[in-house]
């Protein structure tokens, strides 16, 4: 099946403590991208990728950081996580022909204290 | 920075209505415009998009009007049914970047 799949899908830390989110995708997808979403904010761009070892800055990368290694992943990494990124953080993909229409993964929700 | 404005925030309908939802952008070199059904506890799923050398899309009962000179794209639902009851986003891409409006909650009333 063709999916996105995001892990964990719920986690609770505490100030500080670093954290990955992964995300893959088996749809041999060139573009990801992470979004976080906030309650009347929609959904805001934190990082994107265009391919393997390319990646850009969205609207919202401070305090996040993101590799890509290979096709399939884009982990979201929070060095030192801070209550403000209390979230819910989606990872998205499009392959290259699909102007940017997104997969998105099921959602991670973030609760940092 | 490039902003994405959506309106109504809120929209009610009686089932069978139809419904519309308002986008304006300000990058005037956006050039693909998707809108997003997210309903309750789940992921945000592409309904239809449009891009910048089209001014209409229509499929089934959901269709999309850009016009570029206003920098403005609509959503237009007819014989809303209590399953487009849901939160629905459009955006605004320009390159590899995407900006996405607040959301409209709309509620279709049985």
């Amino acid at each position: 099946e063709a999916q996105v799949t995001q892990n964990p899908r719920y986690l609770i830390t505490v100030t500080g403590k670093k954290l990955t989110v992964t995300c893959s995708q088996n749809m041999n997808h060139e573009y990801m991208s992470w979004y976080r979403q906030d309650p009347g904010l929609g959904l805001r761009q934190i990082y994107y990728s265009m391919n393997v070892e390319v990646t850009d800055k969205g609207d919202v990368p401070e305090g996040y950081k993101v590799s890509r290694k290979e096709k399939r992943n884009f982990p979201l990494i929070l060095e030192s996580p801070s209550p403000n990124q209390t979230s819910l953080y989606f990872c998205a993909s499009s392959p290259r022909d699909r102007g940017l229409g997104l997969y998105f993964g099921p959602g991670t929700r973030l609760t940092v204290t | 920075g490039e902003n994405v404005e959506q309106h109504p925030s809120t929209l009610s309908v009686q089932e069978g209505d139809s419904a519309v939802i308002k986008c304006t952008y300000s990058d005037s070199a956006s050039n693909y415009f998707p809108w997003y059904k997210q309903e309750l506890g789940k992921r945000p799923q592409l309904i239809i998009d449009i891009r910048s050398n089209v001014g209409e899309k229509k499929d089934q009962r959901i269709a999309v009007t850009l016009n570029k000179t206003a920098k403005h794209f609509s959503l237009h639902i007819t014989e809303t049914q209590p399953e487009d009851s849901a939160v629905y986003f459009c955006a605004a891409s320009r390159g590899f970047k995407t900006i996405f409006g607040a959301g409209t909650r709309l509620f279709v009333k049985a």
